[in-house]
């Protein structure tokens, strides 16, 4: 069954590094998401992504984000400046087109746990 | 105002017993969907179910089903039979029509099985 997957599983980075979290979203999907989940907190959206752009961003997704899909298959989320708030569990999901126009089912990436000291 | 509610931070049920997880929402969007998510220690979110605004069933998957009450905007989870591998975080979650398909998840809750 095809799967989302996310590359590093985990991460530990100092404050002020750049970080990249690596994604391959489902072969044949057209929709890609960001989300995070601070510990012990709901998960946040970050940024939609359709036809190599963002399509929707949220007020985390500031600056210091930005995404990129430089192939067919990778889909990356790179934070520039890490700050202690950005320590959180990311995840990386992707959905096909809908068969209905309320139909779309996301499936995530196992997640990449970041650490910022 | 939160668009996903969900008030029990934690629910116990007893192994082969059925529980209903709740989750009300709040839009003024006549189209929207409906998702939940199993969330196991590992960390991973697993999807479970899926009710769209316009399905005139309420959706079901294995023991997962969704008691969906429109007009009370409620999703309510319900897993019959439960087993000790369904102990988990479970998220409520909701895409409306307008938006490029991101999701606002509840706070989750917490459900343990014992044996």
């Amino acid at each position: 069954e095809p799967e989302v997957t996310q590359t590093p599983s985990h991460q530990v980075t100092q404050m002020g590094q750049e970080v990249i979290l690596r994604c391959v979203p489902i072969s044949n999907h057209l929709y890609f998401y960001w989300y995070r989940q601070i510990l012990g907190q709901k998960v946040e959206f970050l940024v939609s992504f359709y036809n190599n752009e963002i399509s929707e961003k949220s007020e985390i997704f500031d600056d210091q984000f930005s995404v990129e899909r430089p192939d067919g298959s990778n889909f990356t989320l790179k934070i520039r400046s890490t700050k202690l708030e950005d320590s959180a569990m990311y995840f990386c999901a992707s959905r096909g087109p809908p068969k209905q126009f309320t139909q779309e089912t996301q499936y995530f990436g196992p997640g990449t746990r970041l650490l910022v000291l | 105002a939160q668009k996903i509610t969900q008030t029990q931070p934690g629910m116990f049920v007893q192994e082969k017993e059925a529980v209903t997880l709740d989750c009300t929402y709040d839009t003024s969007d006549p189209s929207y969907g409906l998702f939940w998510y199993k969330q196991p220690s590992s960390g991973e979110m697993i999807f479970l179910i899926y009710q769209g605004s316009y399905d005139q069933q309420n959706a079901t998957e294995g023991r997962y089903s969704l008691n969906f009450q429109k007009a009370r905007k409620s999703a309510n989870l319900v897993i019959s039979a439960s087993q000790l591998g369904d102990s988990a975080m479970y998220f409520c979650a909701m895409r409306e029509g307008g938006s490029q398909g991101n999701l606002i998840f509840g706070k989750g809750t917490k459900l343990s099985v014992k044996p």
